[in-house]
């Protein structure tokens, strides 16, 4: 499989579930980030990963919970959500930005995205 | 903080028609400015990609520009077709990979 994959595609779940969707990046990247899709709003970044370090973490609840085990994966691990986190989760991978011209050329790959459904 | 903004934020033109997808940014301290299309429920494609230090960006029916000094980007469409139907998403890219989306424009060719 190449590209960025993302499973489950679709997820429902009650407020006192608790799943983890899931990553996986074939692009040899050493980056990776979680973004969250809500209806009427712009796409918000929740979590970037650099080389396997959480480098960023945008205000996020901590009922969502991230978690890097190699430059391959990422996981965002879900507990006591609410309704209001019902969105489309989209993870992506790219390069690390080392230098200006990496920088300057490269772009994010997305994955397909998980459909929450908080009930 | 950047905010990046996309007018209108839907739009229907009848087939062949040429598009405007306009998207302007408020701080103008970033290495590219990029355009992704979202099909429903779906992840982003990446279309363009326009560096800091460029003006435009080609492919295909596909031209996007840049100007900086101003805080904008456009996106044009060349004779739209069915197919181009999708929201289209722009991004500003600053330091530290962060990239700020704008609302994005939805957009629908009508056969």
């Amino acid at each position: 499989e190449t590209g960025v994959t993302q499973t489950p595609r679709h997820l429902v779940m009650g407020m006192t579930n608790k799943k983890s969707l899931k990553c996986e990046q074939h692009l040899g990247h050493n980056a990776m980030y979680w973004y969250k899709q809500s209806a009427k709003k712009p796409l918000e970044l929740m979590f970037v990963y650099s080389l396997e370090e959480r480098v960023e973490n945008n205000s996020v609840p901590s009922r969502f919970s991230p978690e890097c085990p190699n430059s391959s994966h990422l996981f965002l691990h879900l507990h006591t959500l609410q309704p209001e986190d019902s969105a489309l989760y989209l993870c992506a991978s790219s390069r690390l930005s080392g230098s200006p011209e990496i920088a300057s050329t490269d772009t994010q790959y997305f994955g397909p995205g998980t459909r929450l459904t908080v009930l | 903080k950047q905010e990046v903004t996309q007018i209108p934020a839907a739009l229907s033109v009848p087939e062949g028609e040429n598009l405007v997808l306009n998207c302007s940014f408020t701080d103008s301290a970033i290495y590219n400015l990029q355009w992704f299309r979202q099909d429903p429920g779906k992840g982003l494609t990446s279309l363009l990609l326009i560096q800091s230090s460029q003006r435009e960006q080609t492919s295909g029916r596909l031209n996007a520009s840049l100007d900086k000094s101003s805080g904008r980007s456009t996106l044009y469409i060349a004779a739209s077709q069915p197919g181009d139907s999708a929201t289209y998403l722009c991004a500003a890219k600053a330091a530290g990979n962060k990239l700020t989306f704008g609302g994005g424009t939805r957009v629908l060719v009508k056969p």
